[in-house]
């Protein structure tokens, strides 16, 4: 199975700042189509889960340009600029690559 | 605008069963694999079961296969979730989801909690 591992578990940060959160996984999650399906998702409290950015840089429909995907392979970062009260939650990143399908563990973000 | 509606949820004992229920409006439900996906109170997401769009191929964790049937019906627009032999593991929120290497539209979730 592909272990994701997401870095740091929480994070506080100030409104307006930034913040990078990682994500690695045991596997390249590249898939033999050529497609890496690396997936981002944010809960907010009290909240299903919703769908920020896939295929590892894009953003989903109605997605704030605030939000940046990067990476390739196994190695894996999600930024927040100019962050807002509404961005606080639980981050996870998720693999859709192969079977069994995987998620991290989580990331909460706190504002300061 | 896509909608998912999750119903059937509840408490139940050990060894017992219960049947989840996914109502989608918005979108031709046909088309699209369909997911289901847990979340343990104050814990992470664990992907459950997918099904493809006839229903004739699905995909399930090693932690609920044999255990657990997702199924569906495209003429009511409609997704199962058979789970029998419940465990107090089970005990969670349970997520309805469109997928397609991705999870973009999810349910607001259905609490089964299983203890006697």
């Amino acid at each position: 199975d592909v272990v994701m591992t997401q870095t740091p578990v929480s994070l506080s940060v100030s409104l307006g700042g930034q913040v990078s959160i990682s994500c690695r996984s045991s596997q390249s999650l590249v898939h033999n189509n050529g497609n890496t399906y690396l997936s981002w998702y944010l809960q907010k409290p009290g909240q299903s889960p919703q769908l920020l950015i896939y295929k590892v840089s894009n953003r989903f429909s109605g997605i704030s340009d605030r939000f940046s995907g990067s990476g390739s392979g196994t190695d894996f970062t999600l930024k927040i600029s100019r962050v807002e009260p509404d961005d606080l939650g639980v981050y996870y990143c998720g693999q859709g690559t192969q079977y069994p399908l995987t998620f991290g563990s989580g990331t909460k973000l706190e504002i300061k | 605008e896509v909608q998912l509606v999750e119903s059937g949820g509840g408490l139940v004992q050990p060894g017992r069963s219960l049947k989840l229920s996914c109502a989608a409006s918005g979108f031709t439900f046909s088309n699209y694999y369909m997911a289901w996906v847990r979340q343990a109170p104050k814990k992470g997401l664990e992907w459950v079961a997918t099904i493809s769009t006839s229903g004739s191929r699905t995909y399930y964790p090693d932690s609920v296969k044999g255990r657990f049937t997702i199924s569906r019906d495209n003429a009511k627009s409609s997704l199962y979730l058979q789970m029998n032999s419940l465990k107090s593991e089970d005990t969670a929120t349970y997520y309805c989801a469109r997928h397609h290497s991705l999870f973009d539209y999810w349910g607001q979730g259905v609490m089964v909690t299983v203890s006697s």
